[in-house]
């Protein structure tokens, strides 16, 4: 069947520290992955796209990671911040009308 | 802000009732989604427009049905509302592309009583 697969359990990390995201997947061949960040109550908002023929993207204290022969994103926040304390959610874009397949997503709480 | 806008924020209704969502993409947009989000279910795909045309369709029940009109604008209604119905429901909008990034609005919290 297929799946996608980020830790359920909620990222517990200090301030200053590099948290990293995993996004597993299985039974899909996605012509591109997003990271989305979302906040309790509100929609989620775009922070990456990564395409299946890249290894790796950043903007700023953010960096993806893509390899699709593991079928595994890595998503990492460098220098994080108790700002960046959000719900992380993967989505595989299929192509097909572009509508995305999105993961269960990984709650991250930065601590002072 | 995305530029998405949904109404209403809020809606609470009895079982077996029939509510209309709707959603404005931002401006220049043709593509418009629509996602439901409960908390056993994460964010599930119901279904896409483009340029007033249905795309791409999820799992979406056959009580619901959705239509995009001519100013791009869409409504998601929802029939014969069941107990399990309540969730946030998400409209997003993307432009042509490739590689779209989808811009999401605040969502409308569905509470069936």
């Amino acid at each position: 069947s297929q799946k996608i697969e980020q830790n359920s359990e909620a990222l517990n990390i200090q301030e200053g520290k590099t948290a990293t995201l995993t996004c597993n997947y299985t039974n899909y061949s996605p012509a591109y992955l997003q990271w989305y960040r979302q906040d309790p109550g509100r929609g989620p908002v775009f922070l990456l796209l990564i395409r299946e023929n890249e290894k790796e993207k950043r903007k700023e204290r953010l960096k993806v990671t893509f390899d699709t022969t593991l079928k595994q994103s890595l998503f990492h926040i460098t220098a994080s911040q108790p700002a960046d304390s959000a719900t992380y959610l993967c989505a595989l874009g299929l192509g097909g009308g572009n509508k995305l397949t999105f993961g269960t997503g990984t709650q991250l709480k930065v601590e002072l | 802000d995305s530029g998405v806008t949904q109404t209403p924020k809020h809606l609470i209704t009895a079982t077996g009732q029939r509510v209309t969502l709707r959603c404005s993409p931002r401006s220049g947009d043709l593509s418009v989604y629509w996602y439901q989000q409960s908390l056993d279910q994460g964010l599930q795909f119901l279904i896409q427009y483009y340029n007033g045309e249905e795309r791409a369709k999820g799992n979406i029940l056959e009580r619901f049905s959705a239509q995009q009109f001519p100013d791009l604008h869409s409504e998601l209604n929802l029939s014969s509302l069941e107990l399990g119905d309540s969730a946030l429901y998400f409209c997003a909008s993307s432009v042509v592309s490739n590689f779209p990034e989808a811009f999401f609005g605040q969502g409308t919290r569905l509470t069936v009583v």
